[in-house]
């Protein structure tokens, strides 16, 4: 089975700390995404990268960093965290196109700013 | 900017029921039209999907339902049973030349009642 994880589901964290959200795959896929789903809006693309060091900002980028020095771990960093990020962080990872569609989650990181 | 519109936003559906849950797009350049279920304290999980040259696929009780010319698309849940309860997100798929990218819908509850 392919398995996504996320190395914390509940995090809370005071306004201005810096937050690091940690995600590993075990399926050798070249691609790697994280989105906030937040109710009513679905899921929103934050930042995703094809290759290792290889990232392209998605479509809510602002205030988020990522770093991805191996295949398999994709971080997720916000370098000073603020009330209007407290969301459902999920990672995702998938195949390269045109093999495959089919995105893989992870359980998700709840993360609260206070 | 929604890139991909779903409706409702909830669904109370008795057992037996159909269930029907409506998305559509705007933009042509989107190739594939995947479905995913998610669980509560899951991540989302691919249920069914479809390339724009079919106008059905089928898979058990569940059906998606393709328009091309009306860029709309419909998942159809026969038959719908206690443990499809869930939310639903429609998604489209947009290759950028450097990874596939999945554009998502902003989900619907579905609640089947016994």
């Amino acid at each position: 089975d392919v398995k996504v994880t996320q190395s914390s589901r509940y995090l809370v964290k005071r306004t201005g700390e810096k937050v690091f959200l940690e995600c590993v795959q075990d399926m050798d896929h070249e691609n790697m995404f994280w989105y906030r789903q937040d109710p009513g809006l679905g899921l929103r693309l934050i930042y995703f990268s094809y290759d290792v060091k290889m990232k392209e900002k998605g479509d809510i980028p602002e205030g988020y960093s990522v770093s991805r020095e191996k295949k398999e771990r994709f971080s997720l960093i916000l370098e000073s965290a603020s009330t209007n990020q407290t969301s459902m962080y999920l990672c995702a990872s998938g195949d390269s196109f045109p093999l495959s569609g089919e995105l893989f989650f992870g359980e998700g990181s709840r993360l609260t700013v206070l | 900017q929604q890139q991909v519109k779903q409706s409702p936003q909830s669904l109370i559906v008795q057992k037996g029921g159909i269930s029907i849950i409506n998305c559509a797009y705007e933009n042509t350049a989107f190739d594939y039209f995947p479905w995913y279920q998610q669980f509560p304290g899951k991540g989302p999980a691919l249920l069914i999907a479809i390339r724009p040259d079919v106008s059905e696929k089928k898979e058990g009780r569940f059906t998606i339902s393709f328009n091309k010319s009306a860029k709309q698309f419909s998942l159809h849940i026969m038959d719908s049973q206690p443990g499809d309860s869930a939310t639903y997100f429609c998604a489209a798929r947009k290759n950028t030349g450097t990874a596939s990218k999945l554009t998502f819908g902003t989900g619907t509850r579905l609640q089947v009642t016994l």
